[in-house]
């Protein structure tokens, strides 16, 4: 079966220092791959999609790769700030199984110090 | 313009009562979904609707029906509720039913069943 694996510890970083979190995801290749963002006791909010025919993704501070060899996306926040506090979360496209459409992640939770 | 919207916030059942989540999204988008999201696990798919007029089971729709009342609105029911549905509710939608479109999700409904 398909699975998405996320770090479940938390990731404390101290402000200004660039955030890197892992997806990393076994049994599929799936053709997107979606990032979101989710604040305590709020729905998860989008913040980027990559195609798998794209190694890199950006967005003002934030830049997600895709390595369909290791399976594998990394998501990274430069310069960092604790506004950016949050549970991260990745979600695959299962649309080429003919089934569910999306599979999301448990999310990695990052602080972000002052 | 609301988004998507959800109700009720909260909710306490007893074991064996019914109860209907409401869901609506105004952004005329096609597909619309629902989610559980237990502590530790990443959003689990319940039911989804590609389009008006459609639904489809998720990945854990036993215990749940819903109803695809309109284009607007998802509705999830929960006909005897158990314990094991103590949870928090999302409902999301789509400008469409692949993993390339990105999910605008509500706010959650959280569900204790006593």
């Amino acid at each position: 079966s398909q699975k998405i694996e996320q770090n479940s510890e938390a990731l404390n970083i101290q402000e200004g220092k660039t955030a890197t979190l892992t997806c990393n995801y076994t049994n599929y290749s799936p053709a997107y791959l979606q990032w979101y963002r989710q604040d305590p006791g709020r729905g998860p909010v989008f913040l980027l999609l990559i195609r798998e025919n794209e190694k890199e993704k950006r967005k003002e501070r934030l830049k997600v790769t895709f390595d369909t060899t290791l399976k594998q996306s990394l998501f990274h926040i430069t310069a960092s700030q604790p506004a950016d506090s949050a549970t991260y979360l990745c979600a695959l496209d299962m649309s080429n199984t003919g089934g569910f459409k999306t599979i999301f992640g448990a999310g990695t939770r990052l602080f972000v110090k002052a | 313009n609301a988004g998507v919207t959800q109700t009720p916030k909260f909710q306490v059942l007893k074991t064996g009562q019914s109860m209907t989540l409401q869901c609506a999204q105004d952004m005329n988008h096609n597909s619309m979904y629902w989610y559980r999201q237990d502590p530790g696990m990443g959003l689990r798919l319940i039911y989804y609707s590609a389009s008006e007029g459609t639904t489809d089971k998720g990945e854990v729709p036993n215990g749940y029906n819903v109803s695809r009342l309109n284009k607007r609105e998802f509705s999830l029911r929960l006909e005897s509720a158990a314990p094991s549905q103590t949870s928090v509710y999302f409902c999301a939608s789509s400008e469409g039913g692949q993993g390339s479109y990105e999910q605008y999700f509500g706010p959650g409904t959280r569900l204790t069943v006593t």
